[in-house]
């Protein structure tokens, strides 16, 4: 089976901050990766899929990249409503994993 | 626009079986895409049931697979869960959602969620 790790496990940053979050697979994976935000209370969001396409609706400071066995979400300039958790999601062999997540908390 | 909404039991003994009913509104569940079910335990992170299309054709987490059933019902645009023999590890809050799954789709991820709902499982 292929496990998924993302670090950091907590990230604290300030509005403004370049904040950027990596999923990691345990053997090179195809592109079909997923990010999703979730605030506390609520469902996920889907903010990029296949690695670096953005979700509709989603604001373009986020954005995906990545190959391999490493991939990245970066948000280019943090906002008061980016504060949430954030999972990557893989899909291989009809199965899906999401990894950990990460906390993201505002300094 | 669409919508998706859990419903059923917020408590089940251990060892009976967890039933759930996902409706959807704003698109028919004969569309191209699949149906599934990820769940979070409290505190913890998500966790892919399964996953079916209209037609029945369906897929579930390996974990879970000997306890897992997901059917769907095309005339009232709803699609369920059924988790049996369930234990205190269960307890999670259920989420339904969209399941976009293909390379031409393209992609293989959840775009749309329900709102989730809390189950318990105690006796």
């Amino acid at each position: 089976d292929i496990q998924m790790t993302q670090s950091p496990s907590t990230l604290t940053a300030s509005v403004g901050d370049r904040v950027t979050i990596t999923c990691r697979a345990s053997q090179s994976i195809s592109g079909w990766l997923a990010w999703y935000q979730q605030k506390p209370g609520k469902a996920p969001k889907l903010l990029i899929y296949k690695a670096s396409h953005l979700a509709s609706g989603v604001p373009s400071r986020f954005s995906g990249s990545g190959s391999g066995t490493d991939f990245t979400l970066t948000i280019s300039s943090l906002q008061p409503d980016d504060f949430a958790t954030y999972y990557c999601q893989h899909y291989n062999n009809y199965v899906f994993t999401f990894g950990p997540g990460t906390k993201v908390d505002i300094k | 626009q669409l919508q998706l909404q859990e419903s059923g039991p917020g408590l089940v003994k251990p060892s009976e079986t967890l039933s759930l009913t996902c409706s959807v509104s704003g698109d028919s569940i004969r569309s191209n895409y699949f149906w599934g079910w990820i769940r979070q335990a409290p505190g913890k992170g998500l966790e892919w049931i399964g996953s079916i299309y209209y037609s029945g054709s369906k897929y579930y987490s390996p974990s879970l697979k000997s306890r897992v059933t997901v059917s769907v019902d095309t005339s009232k645009n709803q699609f369920s869960l059924r988790l049996s023999s369930v234990t205190a590890a269960d307890t999670a809050i259920y989420y339904c959602a969209r399941h976009v799954w293909g390379y031409s789709s393209p992609g293989f991820h959840f775009d749309s969620w329900g709102q989730g709902t809390l189950v318990t499982v105690s006796s």
